[in-house]
């Protein structure tokens, strides 16, 4: 079965850290380029960050450049998201999503999202 | 970065009607470089259109994207219960990524 099954989300104090991992399955993970996309409760959806198949390009919001640092393993087909010094605002559901190539941009299959709540 | 405006906010009709979704973008996003996604309650997003016009794979020939450069509409003819969802326009012709703030449909 094609998905993407996102981990590692839960309740966090302010300035730590968290590191969230998404196992995919059912295709031929380092064919393709994987993103980051979250929505704050009750809000819209936000690109997060987004690496190449071969982690050769690697693009981040505005919101968490500095702070949160996106990877992948192929042989392990797994991609992560290490978050740093969180912030309120960074409270939202994440999702990990595929893109439909190498790096297009747009996403044609997505996790059930893991949930990060940044509170004290 | 490209700002995507939607509208309406929320559209309310009733099945078998025609419901029309319209996307802006603040600056050219080109002829193709414009998705589609629904998200259903509870569920994550799901793509419909890519390529301004092109259906992903499985979505009903009754959801049709169109338009290019900076207006863009998603049109669903003969809405079904199954169609309730929030709608997002995406454009990926230049970084960041950005998406619209939504258009929630509901069925009557």
């Amino acid at each position: 079965e094609v998905q993407l099954v996102e981990s590692g989300g839960g309740l966090v104090q302010p300035g730590r850290s968290l590191r969230l991992s998404c196992a995919a399955s059912g295709f031929t993970f380092d064919d393709y380029a994987m993103h980051w996309v979250r929505q704050a409760p009750g809000k819209g959806l936000e690109w997060v960050s987004g690496i190449s198949w071969n982690s050769g390009s690697i693009g981040y919001a505005d919101s968490v450049k500095g702070r949160f640092t996106i990877s992948r393993d192929n042989a392990k087909n797994s991609l992560y998201l290490q978050m740093n010094s969180l912030r309120a605002e960074d409270t939202a559901l994440y999702y990990c999503a595929k893109d439909s190539s190498s790096w297009d941009w747009y996403f044609d299959l997505w996790g059930r999202g893991t949930l990060v709540t940044v509170s004290s | 970065e490209i700002v995507l405006t939607q509208s309406p906010g929320t559209l309310s009709l009733s099945p078998g009607e025609r419901a029309t979704l319209s996307c802006r973008a603040s600056e050219s996003v080109g002829s193709v470089y414009l998705a589609w996604y629904q998200q259903k309650p509870g569920q994550a997003p799901r793509l419909l259109i890519y390529g301004a016009s092109s259906r992903a794979i499985g979505i009903p020939d009754r959801f049709r994207g169109s338009g290019s450069g900076t207006d863009f509409t998603l049109t669903i003819s003969s809405l079904q219960p199954e169609d309730v969802a929030t709608y997002y326009c995406q454009q990926y012709n230049s970084y960041p990524i950005t998406f619209g703030q939504g258009t929630r449909l509901e069925i009557k």
